[in-house]
């Protein structure tokens, strides 16, 4: 089977720099993706690791480390269009994608 | 198109009766996904279709639910005898490779009264 543990909340300031943390239990594992979901809309990708280390995209950046089950999105220079429902996503060895149940992130000026 | 279509954005059902889902994946995209969010939660697996392999029906969480994908490219969704607690949205992604991530469609709202 597949878990995935996602802290629930955060709230930070405009400018400020959030770490969304993710670990995972899966059968199979070919990659850890993160997605953005915000109010009533539909999720949008974000960002995908299959090897360790860190890929940066602009203001978001994604770490994983495939010994620890473990990942994280680090958003940086938050702001406010940036508060949303953010996930994380594993691609498991039957090439299902099970997802966390989510963090929002809060972001006040 | 341009992403993927699902429809209707909005349905309310009576308890017991069916309800068809549809899902406009994209043009060449190979891969598609049925998932199901309740209000404040994370996105549950449904089912999986890639290509012309036989679809992937392991989250489908009763013999109510079923869905079908025509020419490898629409997809409905039934959901049979509708119960309260089927009230969702549901979500459809489609993908052309795995590695650049699902595109989602807004999905449908789905509300058994």
């Amino acid at each position: 089977g597949q878990s995935l543990e996602q802290p629930s909340e955060v709230t930070a300031v405009e400018g400020a720099i959030v770490q969304i943390n993710c670990t995972y239990q899966t059968s199979g594992f070919y990659g850890l993706s993160w997605y953005q979901q915000h109010d009533g809309g539909a999720p949008t990708f974000l960002s995908y690791n299959a090897l360790d280390g860190l890929e940066e995209t602009g203001r978001f950046s994604s770490f994983l480390s495939r010994s620890d089950s473990y990942g994280y999105l680090l958003l940086q220079e938050l702001q406010m269009k940036d508060s949303a429902s953010y996930f994380c996503a594993v691609r498991d060895g039957n090439n299902r994608l099970a997802f966390g149940k989510g963090n929002q992130v809060v972001v006040i000026p | 198109g341009a992403g993927v279509s699902q429809s209707p954005s909005n349905k309310v059902t009576e308890k017991g009766k069916d309800v068809e889902l549809r899902c406009d994946p994209i043009s060449g995209h190979t891969a598609l996904y049925w998932y199901r969010q309740s209000l404040g939660q994370g996105l549950e697996f449904l089912i999986y279709f890639q290509g012309n392999s036989a679809p992937d029906k392991s989250g489908l969480p009763s013999d109510r639910f079923s869905a079908e994908r025509t020419g490898g490219s629409v997809s409905t969704l039934t959901i049979q005898r509708t119960q309260q607690e089927d009230s969702a949205v549901y979500l459809c992604a489609s993908s052309q490779d795995s590695n650049y991530g699902y595109t989602f469609g807004s999905g449908t709202r789905l509300t058994v009264v």
